[in-house]
């Protein structure tokens, strides 16, 4: 079936320096990948998403690329704040429908003072 | 915050009991996914519905079942809860089932004991 696997697990990087985070996808007609912010307690919210028409998307400090040839797709954080520790999830959509995904097993940010 | 709320917030039930959370989705969305979150994973495909039909099923057994209302409200039931039903339950809405974008509840935190 369809899977979505993401590395690392734990991330713990100095404020200001970057983040990445990398995840795959197994469904070749993926082609919606959202990344998901989920502090502790709280639901998921979603920070950016790319669709498969697209290589790279970017909003301000956040970026996103997709690589579809190889299946995997990459978040990047640049100049970490506090407040980007938090579970980030990544998530490709479900081949036979745009709206159901597959999240990934998540990493938990760690942003060092 | 979304305009998607969900009730209740927590719950506690025992083995072998029945469960119905519910989920308010966004004005206007007629799509309804549900989730299950259990701790430190992400959150599981359960499924969905669509205009007041089940559209597409996760991994989990029939004792997993739901309704979605003609307001586009929606329940997920389950029957004969299990210890490893524990989890957060969360539930998404999106304006089509064939558009991406969805935005989540705040979830229900089930304990089973």
């Amino acid at each position: 079936g369809e899977n979505v696997e993401q590395h690392p697990s734990t991330l713990s990087v100095q404020e200001g320096d970057s983040a990445v985070i990398k995840c795959t996808y197994s469904d070749s007609a993926s082609n919606y990948f959202p990344w998901y912010k989920q502090e502790l307690g709280k639901r998921p919210q979603l920070i950016i998403d790319i669709r498969s028409n697209v290589g790279e998307k970017k909003d301000q400090r956040i970026a996103v690329t997709l690589n579809k040839t190889a299946k995997h797709f990459s978040l990047h954080i640049t100049e970490t704040q506090p407040e980007d520790s938090a579970v980030y999830f990544c998530a490709a959509s479900i081949s036979s429908s745009a709206s159901k995904i597959i999240f990934g097993s998540g990493t938990r940010l760690s942003i060092r003072p | 915050e979304t305009g998607v709320t969900q009730s209740p917030t927590h719950l506690i039930k025992t083995r072998g009991q029945q469960v119905t959370l519910r989920c308010s989705s966004q004005s206007g969305h007629n799509t309804v996914s549900w989730y299950q979150q259990a701790l430190g994973q992400g959150p599981q495909f359960i499924f969905q519905y669509y205009r007041e039909e089940e559209n597409g099923r996760g991994n989990f057994p029939p004792r997993f079942s739901g309704l979605q209302f003609p307001n586009y409200s929606s329940e997920l039931n389950v029957n004969a809860l299990e210890l490893d039903d524990s989890a957060l339950y969360l539930c998404a809405s999106s304006v089509e089932e064939w558009v991406d974008t969805q935005y989540f509840g705040p979830g229900t935190r089930l304990t089973v004991l």
